[in-house]
């Protein structure tokens, strides 16, 4: 089975300064997927970033990157130069093995979230 | 570009009766999902599709039922309502590696 683990429930940072929102994963499928989603007090589920299992380099998009560490299991997202526009709930998740038969539905596992504060 | 959009934003009903959840995307993508999310679980898959008329159970599929007669509709129908039922519920579909989701539905059961 598949887990994913945020075990920051809360953290604080103060804006233009650096954050890393931890994320540890367990599964025994060699080929899998990363995400990171934000998710602000209005409620949607926003998209920022995957990294692959095999992807050599660490993924980066704009402010986001995505520390990863596949010997330690770990996916942690850095945001660099916190905005105000950055408290929310962020949350890791991980691209479900694949079915029998060899097809990927893309099923996801997430964390429990870590709520970012970014305070003025 | 409309996405993906889902109805009613916010439902409050009793418990025993039957809530229809309407998601709906215009990307003509074949894999959709529904999640439900509630304090202390993040988010967990209820049940998903590859395609029309093809579905399947996730995580917690107890007291649902989905369908999928158009590539583009992909409801979630709570059967008789139950009060752990209360949730925030989210559809999504995916395009490549990336699952898009909508608003979501902030449902509670009386």
């Amino acid at each position: 089975a598949q887990k994913i683990t945020q075990t920051q429930p809360g953290m604080f940072v103060q804006e233009k300064e650096a954050v890393t929102l931890d994320c540890t994963y367990d599964t025994s499928d060699p080929s899998y997927g990363l995400f990171w989603y934000k998710q602000p007090s209005s409620g949607e589920m926003i998209f920022l970033i995957y990294q692959g299992s095999y992807d050599q380099q660490n993924a980066t998009e704009g402010r986001y990157s995505l520390n990863f560490q596949k010997a330690r299991k770990s996916a942690n997202l850095v945001i660099s130069a916190s905005q105000l526009g950055d408290s929310a709930m962020y949350f890791c998740a991980m691209r479900g093995a694949r079915e029998a038969g060899g097809t990927s539905y893309g099923k996801l596992t997430f964390g429990q979230g870590t709520i970012l504060t970014v305070h003025p | 570009d409309a996405g993906i959009t889902q109805s009613p934003r916010y439902k409050i009903t009793e418990t025993g009766r039957q809530v229809t959840l309407m998601c709906h995307q215009t990307w003509s993508h074949s894999y959709m999902f529904w999640y439900r999310q509630d304090l202390g679980h993040g988010l967990r898959l209820i049940y998903y599709s590859a395609a029309a008329d093809i579905t399947d159970k996730g995580e917690v599929p107890d007291g649902y039922v989905v369908s999928r007669s158009k590539t583009e509709n992909f409801p979630l129908t709570l059967e008789s309502a139950t009060r752990s039922q209360t949730s925030v519920y989210f559809c999504a579909s995916r395009r490549g590696l990336v699952q898009y989701f909508g608003a979501g539905t902030r449902l509670s059961v009386l």
